[in-house]
């Protein structure tokens, strides 16, 4: 079945600054891929995804980029806020319309 | 629109209590399903319905059985606790194949 990785488990970034979260996922055949935000207390929140058909996708300060040879996508957050923290997962989708999810990346960012 | 609730929103059970934990949705949803956050682990899938009237098995569904009572409303219950169990539950819902899982506030469980 579909493993995914997610790395790093934690980052520091100075507001301003860019943030980048890395996930590789094993099975070829996954082709949806979201990402999701959940501050202290909630349940995630999708915040931007990608289908295997496409490269990149921005939506304002987030981007995520895909490269389905490596399988391997990353999220970027450009001109980092304090409320961009919180812990941020990735997912694959394996079919029968179950998502597997990375083990999170919690981002703080220091004003 | 509420979204996705889930009820309740803290819970302690001593070893062997059983519990039923309860999810309903009001957006006309296929899909609902559950998972459980531990450290370190992200979310890891419970069981899953695809559709009104069926249910299957996720990542880690022993000691969990599930009912999906109708179209809105999916239960998660354990039979008989244990610590292990401890954790952070969700419920979610999406409506089908490749759109967003909307998620509720989670369920706080500890099992003593």
């Amino acid at each position: 079945g579909e493993n995914v990785e997610q790395h790093p488990s934690t980052l520091s970034v100075q507001e301003g600054d860019s943030a980048v979260i890395k996930c590789t996922y094993s099975d070829s055949a996954s082709n949806y891929f979201p990402w999701y935000k959940q501050e202290l207390g909630k349940g995630p929140q999708l915040i931007i995804d990608i289908r295997s058909n496409v490269g990149e996708k921005k939506d304002q300060r987030i981007a995520v980029t895909l490269n389905k040879t490596a399988k391997h996508f990353s999220l970027h957050i450009t001109e980092t806020q304090p409320e961009d923290s919180a812990v941020y997962f990735c997912a694959g989708f394996t079919g029968f319309q179950k998502l597997v999810f990375g083990t999170g990346t919690r981002l703080l960012v220091s004003p | 629109n509420a979204g996705v609730t889930q009820t309740p929103k803290f819970q302690v059970l001593k070893t062997g209590q059983s519990m039923t934990l309860q999810c309903a949705q009001d957006m006309n949803h296929n899909s609902m399903y559950w998972y459980r956050q531990d450290p370190g682990m992200g979310l890891r899938l419970i069981y899953y319905s695809a559709s009104e009237g069926t249910t299957d098995k996720g990542e880690v569904p022993n000691g969990y059985n599930v009912s999906r009572l109708n179209k809105r409303e999916f239960s998660l219950r354990l039979e008989s606790a244990a610590p292990s169990q401890t954790s952070v539950y969700f419920c979610a819902s999406n409506a089908g194949t490749h759109n967003e899982q909307f998620f509720g506030p989670g369920t706080r469980l500890t099992v003593l």
